[in-house]
């Protein structure tokens, strides 16, 4: 059984920029979701995509977008970087999007806005 | 409104002793689950037990353990026979029926002592 992998590890970016972040789901699995996570917090829900579709969103603004692709697997795009947006991004998958659904976390990637 | 709370920053453990650790939660809706993960200084989210509303039973895997208890809406972790490499951030988590987000509290450091 696959675990969730995500890419790059690390990412080094400036102001302003764009970055897009890459989730492939644990097999078998079909949701993906997207959180974020500030140095000595908790993760945060950014948005979760259910059969290529937006199923739920976050308090993030627009500029934080995402796909999901027919084999599941998912990207996360961020426009206009600010310096906040450094945190590790967490990608987890899930089989549905039921309550009583464990989600499985990749490793991260580690952004840092400059 | 906060949903998930950890109230203790951090926890110290002898290798070997038993160490709980606290989570309560906040909900109105009748189904939900409850997720422990712990996260090693690498970033990954490991997923260790799940205990849902409706279960009469706490759920227990391997060392870990949780003490649900409902009327309290506390679900607390026990790890018996603690070892070196428990070492890390544990997060309490919670999935609502009405919600598609998994929602994390600010988690627990701990530290185990050779």
């Amino acid at each position: 059984e696959t675990g969730v992998t995500q890419s790059p590890t690390h990412l080094i970016k400036t102001r302003g920029q764009q970055v897009t972040l890459r989730c492939s789901s644990q097999s078998g699995h079909n949701t993906v979701s997207w959180y974020q996570q500030a140095l000595g917090q908790g993760p945060q829900f950014i948005f979760q995509y259910y059969r290529e579709e937006e199923n739920g969103r976050g308090n993030f603004p627009p500029r934080f977008s995402g796909l999901q692709f027919p084999n599941y697997s998912s990207e996360l795009n961020v426009n206009a970087l600010e310096l906040d947006d450094s945190a590790l991004y967490l990608c987890a998958s899930s089989w549905g999007v039921g309550w009583n659904q464990p989600q499985h976390f990749g490793d991260g990637t580690r952004l840092s806005i400059l | 409104a906060q949903k998930i709370t950890q109230t203790q920053p951090g926890m110290f453990v002898q290798e070997k002793e038993a160490v709980t650790l606290d989570c309560t939660y906040d909900t109105s809706d009748p189904s939900y689950g409850l997720f422990w993960y712990k996260q090693p200084s690498s970033g990954e989210m490991i997923f260790l037990i799940y205990q849902g509303s409706y279960d009469q039973q706490n759920a227990t895997e391997g060392r870990y353990s949780l003490n649900f208890q409902k009327a309290r809406k506390s679900a607390n972790l026990v790890i018996s026979a603690s070892q070196l490499g428990d070492s890390a951030m544990y997060f309490c988590a919670m999935r609502e029926i009405s919600g598609n987000d998994m929602r994390f509290g600010a988690g627990t450091r701990l530290t185990v002592k050779p």
